[in-house]
């Protein structure tokens, strides 16, 4: 079966720290990722997208970036955080864009002071 | 106009009620539309998804209305357990799915 993991669950950085934060899937092959934000009482708003190893779709303009290393690995980094950063980040897979369901990880949970 | 809209509320409701959800998106081309559940602090998880003859899952109903872009989810004889927010979500071709933001439900004891 296919399993969804991100790291860490919790997060405090101060304002102008770097972050890096990781996804990993296993039991399925080239799968679509992303990677969502969802700030407190809103929804979730698409960060980044990738259909293959190395390919990046950006969804919304920011301080943030993102890589995928390998097929089941989707990494999320900034240089400097920002205040507004702090929220819920999480990721996910499908397997099409198109796809209906998009699996979820756990998520973490980042606080910028 | 946001692409995907719904009443954020609460919903606060007694146990055995029965509630309704209204979403309505922008986009007529989208193919595809779901119902999310998400707990609090948890991550989203489908629900069902919703099909243009309309389809139930025991006590959820979930209706399309293509001509209006609406879609609704119907639960009935409501549980505490159904206390979280439901996310509408749609896509289009070749385009990740959309969510709203969201409606919270809390089901009164």
């Amino acid at each position: 079966s296919q399993t969804i993991h991100q790291w860490p669950a919790t997060l405090v950085q101060p304002v102008g720290s770097p972050l890096s934060l990781e996804c990993t899937v296993e039991g399925t092959s080239n799968p679509n990722l992303y990677w969502y934000r969802q700030a407190a009482g809103r929804g979730l708003q698409l960060l980044f997208y990738s259909v293959g190893i190395g390919q990046i779709s950006s969804e919304v303009p920011q301080n943030l970036s993102a890589s995928r290393p390998q097929d089941r690995q989707f990494i999320l980094s900034s240089k400097k955080l920002l205040l507004s950063d702090s929220g819920f980040y999480l990721c996910a897979w499908s397997v099409g864009l198109e796809a209906g369901e998009q699996f979820f990880g756990p998520g973490t949970r980042l606080t910028v002071l | 106009r946001k692409e995907v809209e719904q009443d954020p509320g609460p919903f606060n409701v007694p146990e055995g009620a029965t509630v309704a959800f209204n979403c309505t998106y922008s986009n007529s081309a989208s193919q595809s539309f779901f119902w999310y559940r998400q707990d609090c602090r948890k991550e989203p998880k489908l629900l069902m998804s919703v099909y243009s003859s309309g389809n139930e899952d025991g006590r959820f109903t979930a209706q399309l209305n293509r001509a209006s872009q609406y879609i609704s989810l119907l639960i009935r004889d409501s549980k505490l357990s159904d206390s979280a927010t439901y996310l509408c979500v749609v896509n289009g071709r070749n385009t990740p799915l959309v969510f709203g933001k969201g409606t919270r439900l809390s089901v009164i004891a």
